[in-house]
């Protein structure tokens, strides 16, 4: 079965170090996000993205975070100067493309990220 | 904007026994998705069970079923004949009805349910 997966499961950085979270999502999947969920709370929306655009940020996605998806097959997280706040499991989650009907999201394994 | 409320930080059961574990949630949209999702030790998200609001009839999957109430925006679990491996923090989440777009999932801040012999 087709899985989302995340690379690497725990990153650790010292603070002000740029890091990159990779995603690969599910092939025929069009609809891409990222979660955060800082230890012990609850899980809260980064960003969407369609179509090689953000669709949607939440206001933790601040201009120091980024989106791409270089390849046609990574989705990455980038986060620029890394913030002790910053500490957090971070969810990729990809959807497929279907008008009018419900779209499941689904989870990858996660990469904990842990800013010294 | 949407919020989603769980009330209850931990809950426990008995193997074999029947819980519900409840959520409530706040919208001014009329088609919407809600979701239940488990998070194992591991801290992988798992769909659970998932229940579109223009149903009245409410979902079941196997030893899990939801009450779902539109007119008092309540959406409870019920995990029957509970089991070690249901063990788990449980996420109920909320999902606006578009079609075509990317829309996020919120979540509510989650029930710890504790499964013992």
């Amino acid at each position: 079965e087709p899985e989302v997966t995340q690379t690497p499961s725990h990153q650790v950085t010292q603070m002000g170090q740029e890091v990159i979270l990779r995603c690969v999502p599910i092939s025929n999947h069009l609809y891409f996000y990222w979660y955060r969920q800082i230890l012990g709370q609850k899980v809260e929306f980064l960003v969407s993205f369609y179509n090689n655009e953000i669709s949607e940020k939440s206001e933790i996605f601040d201009d120091q975070f980024s989106v791409e998806r270089p390849d046609g097959s990574n989705f990455t997280l980038k986060i620029r100067s890394t913030k002790l706040e910053d500490s957090a499991m971070y969810f990729c989650a990809s959807s497929p493309k279907q008008f009018g009907k419900y779209n499941e999201q689904f989870f990858g394994p996660g990469t904990r990220l842990t800013v010294l | 904007a949407q919020t989603v409320t769980q009330s209850q930080p931990e809950m426990s059961v008995q193997e074999a026994e029947t819980v519900t574990l409840s959520c409530t949630y706040d919208t001014s949209e009329s088609d919407y998705y809600l979701f239940w999702y488990k998070q194992p030790p591991s801290r992988q998200m798992i769909l659970v069970i998932r229940q579109e609001a223009y149903k009245q009839q409410n979902a079941t999957e196997n030893r899990f079923s939801v009450n779902f109430q539109k007119a008092a925006k309540s959406f409870s679990l019920k995990i029957s004949d509970s089991q070690l491996g249901d063990a788990a923090m449980y996420f109920c989440a909320y999902r606006d009805y578009y079609t075509g777009t990317a829309s996020k999932l919120t979540f509510g801040t989650g029930t710890r349910l504790q499964v013992t012999l």
